[in-house]
């Protein structure tokens, strides 16, 4: 119940498309939802993190979409970038005083130019 | 500021071999946390602190222990090192707003036990 499930577990997109990663969880309890972009070498950052009283949240290039109903949400990636290659990591956790997250496997994208 | 630091940045251990991983963090960030990351399983949680002098286990924490005498160090120990604990170790840090907590981490230390 505190898994969270990501694919695909790896993506390749021309550039200027549109990149789709998936995560799905069992526990009702998360109410925080971040991504996290990884380049190689690096630890992860944040890239983008959603509510579940919210259905999106845009910034820039990047959307999460939220379907709480269905309990999983989705980062689109719109007019992919060679610079946007790098692995993502959907993760979620319950708010409140450890902000302990659980992530999920992580996907791989590659844009070609 | 340099966020969050961890040393070594590699290391290789013989079977049976002890080290310990140090993480340290100048964002006066209350919470800290000790992740391994393997090839297709994501990001794991070892062990993390709610403050100085606290620990608490993760997902993974058998084979780890951690220390947290000050608040920006936190301590990850191998006592008897394994071939499973091979792997990359980052240290993450987090403050919390409204409940929420962007964790910031570093740039990793890849172990390798022979």
């Amino acid at each position: 119940q505190q898994q969270v499930k990501q694919s695909p577990q790896s993506l390749i997109v021309q550039k200027g498309g549109i990149s789709i990663i998936n995560c799905a969880y069992e526990n009702t309890a998360f109410d925080y939802f971040p991504w996290y972009q990884q380049f190689p070498g690096k630890g992860p950052a944040l890239l983008i993190a959603i509510r579940p009283d919210v259905s999106e949240k845009k910034e820039g290039r990047f959307t999460i979409s939220f379907n709480k109903s269905a309990k999983q949400f989705s980062l689109h990636i719109m007019d992919s970038q060679p610079g946007d290659s790098a692995t993502y990591f959907c993760a979620a956790s319950v708010s409140g005083n450890t902000g302990k997250l659980i992530f999920g496997q992580g996907t791989t994208l590659q844009v070609k130019p | 500021n340099a966020g969050v630091t961890q040393t070594p940045k590699f290391r290789v251990l013989k079977t049976g071999q002890s080290m310990t991983l140090l993480c340290a963090q100048d964002m006066n960030h209350e919470y800290m946390y000790w992740y391994r990351q393997d090839p297709g399983m994501g990001l794991r949680l070892i062990h993390y602190s709610v403050g100085e002098g606290t620990t608490a286990k993760g997902e993974v924490p058998d084979g780890y222990n951690v220390s947290r005498l000050k608040k920006q160090n936190f301590l990850l120990g191998l006592e008897s090192a394994a071939p499973s604990q091979t792997s990359v170790y980052f240290c993450a840090s987090s403050w919390a707003d409204r409940g929420l907590f962007e964790q910031f981490f570093g740039p990793g230390t890849r172990l390798t036990v022979l």
